[in-house]
Parts: C-alpha cells; structure tokens; sequence
C-alpha cells in the first residue's frame, strides 16, 4: 500500500514570497491533516479535513495560509505572504475515517520549508 | 505552551543499556499515543494506550498510561541503535483532535 505523498520535500524562499504544498494521502483514506512541526517542537494541527470538507482551521493563521482538499483526495497548502517564523516541516497525515483520536494517522515524510 | 511536557528533552545512551521516557500533563487524555519520528520523515505511531493503568508491550518496548489517563511513560529495554530518533506522545483530550509534545531525542551509541 502507498503511502503517504508530499512533494516538494525541501523549499527555500524569501520572506514575502509565496509557496505551495501539496499531499496524496493514502487511498480512500477520508481525513486529511496538515501540521506544521518547528524545530524543537511536536507537530502542531493547523487544519483537518473531512473528505473536501474542513472539520477544524481553529489554529491556521487565515491571513496568511490557505488550503483546499478538491474532491475529497489530495490538498494543497499554500503560504502568502510567508515569515520567517514559517520556517518549518509541513507534515501531511492522512486516516480512514474522522479520528476518535485512537486510530492511527499515516503521517507523509514532510515538506521542509526553509524562509530567508 | 505545550499541553504535554516530555522529559528528558535529550538522552543519549549505549547500546544495551535501559531507558524511560515522559509525557506529563495537567489534563486528562481519553487516550494517549506515542510515535517515533526518525530524521527527514513523518511520525510513526507505536501505541495507543487508552484505559488508565494499561500496560503495553511491544517487544523491548513497554508503555504505560497513568492511573489518573495524565501521564505516560516508555520504556526501552536493551536499547539497539535502530532505536534512536524522536519519540513523541500525543493525547486526545475526548474528541478527535491530537496534542503532540514536543518530543524526547533518544540517541543510542553502537
């Protein structure tokens, strides 16, 4: 079984720049997460999708973030503009159904965004 | 501020010899998971402990989840270098989202 996709796995930009994420979760998995893990840190929920809809963007920073998951499979992050504070590892996960926070999320190796 | 407290941040040890690690916290969790997270990839769940008391064991690996569901602990017996990365407890506070630590660096030495 596939795992979880993230592609670019290394992004350098400049503050003020914008950047892209994008994730494949596994298949006919319904919920989709995206963290954001800083250095030092645990990984930190910024929104969790339901099939295409969002279930929780309690802490993503809306003047600056956006995502969207079209059809209920894969997502897109974007960032505009980008700080440095975003300098991080941008971690997608994906699970069969809305977690009861037992079942286990696949987690995607990562996009590691460096801002200078 | 992190809703689970790891400690220590840093261990480094020898192969062959034992180790514990701890997830602490004020609140009380409906279940807890532990993941190991290995450079330049994604967290890998180990365990999820979910009654209060409950032992698991999981080869050399033994997790424990608190009487009071607030506190975990893993142990490693005979750590082995393949043991080394981020080891990382995340707790459910009774829905479905996750609170991760902010991770314990285990290093094990050949």
């Amino acid at each position: 079984e596939a795992g979880v996709a993230q592609s670019p796995r290394y992004k350098i930009i400049e503050k003020r720049q914008s950047v892209a994420f994008w994730c494949n979760p596994i298949s006919g998995h319904a919920t989709l997460y995206w963290y954001q893990q800083i250095l030092g840190q645990g990984p930190k929920l910024l929104i969790q999708f339901q099939n295409n809809g969002v279930v929780d963007d309690s802490q993503l920073p809306k003047d600056r973030f956006s995502a969207e998951r079209l059809k209920g499979v894969d997502s897109t992050l974007k960032i505009q503009p980008a700080k440095l504070e975003d300098s991080a590892v941008y971690l997608c996960a994906s699970s069969p159904r809305l977690t009861s926070g037992m079942d286990e999320q696949f987690f995607g190796p990562g996009t590691r965004l460096t801002v200078l | 501020t992190q809703l689970l407290e790891q400690s220590p941040q840093f261990l480094s040890i020898q192969e062959g010899e034992n180790l514990t690690v701890y997830c602490n916290s004020s609140s009380v969790f409906s279940s807890l998971q532990w993941y190991r997270q290995e450079p330049g990839e994604g967290p890998v769940l180990l365990v999820t402990v979910v009654t209060g008391g409950e032992v698991k064991k999981l080869k050399r690996l033994t997790f424990q989840f608190g009487d009071a569901r607030k506190d975990s602990s893993l142990h490693i017996t005979a750590a082995q270098p393949g043991d080394t990365g981020l080891y990382l407890c995340a707790g459910a506070l009774g829905g479905y989202k996750l609170s991760f630590g902010a991770g314990t660096t285990v290093t094990v030495r050949a």
